[in-house]
This record gives structure tokens, sequence and C-alpha cells, in this order.
């Protein structure tokens, strides 16, 4: 079966200080691997999707990256405005998944000024 | 802009009651997703649909259904069948014919039992 944990459940940054959030995942081969940021009482926002293992993407203050086991979503030097819950997603490469993810329970994460 | 819009924002379900949440795309996306949300718990998946006048049943379609009578519409229905309706519902979609093509989200109904 598959499965994604994220660690920690929640996070508390001071402004500035710089951390990484995880989602490790088991799939019987890995098509994608997404993170999506969510705002609270709203829908989630697509970040990135990461392919293959040694793969890296940034946008801003987020960087992720991948391997066989994890993905690690780092966030340097945060602001409060990057306060959201952040979700990670697998999508199985098995044909009876077409089109189905497995999402993790997500990171809150807490920027304060 | 194009987008997938969710109504009602909020809802109410009374006990026996059947309510619909209104999902609607105007991305031309082929298959269209219905996700149940509960607090420190991951997006499950409730129902998928690939094309139009077919569906398949998720990790927890129990108490719902569904139906897809046109490429734009996915209503979901929440019976009274489903005895803890209480949660935020997510629509999403997507293209078809590539697997690892990222999800777009509506922005979410809260479901409440009165």
């Amino acid at each position: 079966e598959d499965q994604v944990t994220q660690s920690p459940e929640a996070l508390r940054l001071q402004e500035g200080e710089s951390s990484s959030l995880n989602c490790s995942y088991t799939v019987s081969g890995l098509r994608g691997l997404f993170w999506y940021r969510q705002d609270p009482g709203k829908g989630p926002e697509f970040l990135f999707t990461l392919y293959s293992a040694g793969e890296e993407k940034e946008k801003e203050r987020l960087k992720a990256t991948l391997t066989k086991k994890e993905s690690f979503l780092h966030i340097t030097a945060p602001k409060p405005e990057d306060s959201a819950t952040y979700l990670c997603a697998v999508q199985p490469a098995g044909g009876t998944s077409y089109g189905k993810l497995t999402f993790g329970q997500g990171t809150i994460l807490t920027v304060h000024p | 802009d194009g987008g997938i819009t969710q109504s009602p924002k909020y809802l109410f379900r009374k006990e026996g009651q059947n309510v619909t949440l209104s999902c609607e795309q105007n991305l031309n996306h082929d298959a269209m997703y219905w996700y149940r949300q509960d607090p420190g718990q991951g997006l499950r998946l409730i129902y998928y649909s690939q094309i139009v006048n077919d569906f398949q049943k998720g990790d927890i379609a129990e108490g719902y259904s569904v139906s897809r009578e046109k490429k734009e519409s996915f209503p979901l229905t929440v019976t009274s069948a489903q005895k803890n309706p209480t949660a935020f519902y997510l629509c999403a979609s997507r293209r078809a014919g590539t697997p690892n093509e990222k999800l777009f989200f509506g922005s979410g109904t809260q479901l409440s039992v009165l």
C-alpha cells in the first residue's frame, strides 16, 4: 500500500530562521512527487513536481529535493507570509493507480515576525 | 481566468438529508476528482472521473455518489448513509493522458452537520 508521512506535524519558526520539512514515502514505483501549499479554508496551491531522485526545484524562498525514499522542502529565510500547511503527495506508477495521488497529512508552518 | 469553482462555500446538513456539492471547471480538463480533508489527516480520495459518463470509486466512496454528465461538471452528493460527513471537501481536475500532471484544486466546501 502506498504511504506518505510528513514531519514534523507542526513547525514554528522566527522570521529569517531557515528550516526543512520532510516527506517520507513508500510507493510501488514513483511517477511523480508533488508539493502543495494550503492556506486556511482554501484549496491547495501547486508548488513543485519532482520526478526522479536527485532532482531539485526552486521557487523564491522554497527549494524541493528528492531521494528514493523522501523529499525535503527547504525554506530559506522565511517570512510570515510563508505560514501555511504544506502538503506532499505521490503519484504511483502502477496502472490501477492511474490519476490517484496519495497525500501526506501535511506540515503546519507558522513563521513569527 | 480559468479555474475550478466550488459551491457553496459552507453547507449544513440535517439528519437523514442528502446534500449536493457543486464543482465546475473551465480548464478543459478531462479528469476530475473529489477529496475529503479532515483535520490532521491527508486528503482522501472519494471518487474520480477520467471521462464524461464514467467514474470510479476512490478509497472512501461509501455514503457518497457522483455524476459526470458534462465535461465541465462533477457534482458530489453526500447521502444520509454517510454517518460522519463533517469535513472540508475539495474538487480537483487535471489533463488526462499524462498521469504525473499536477492537480488543480477548487477553493473547497465546508460541510457541517446540524
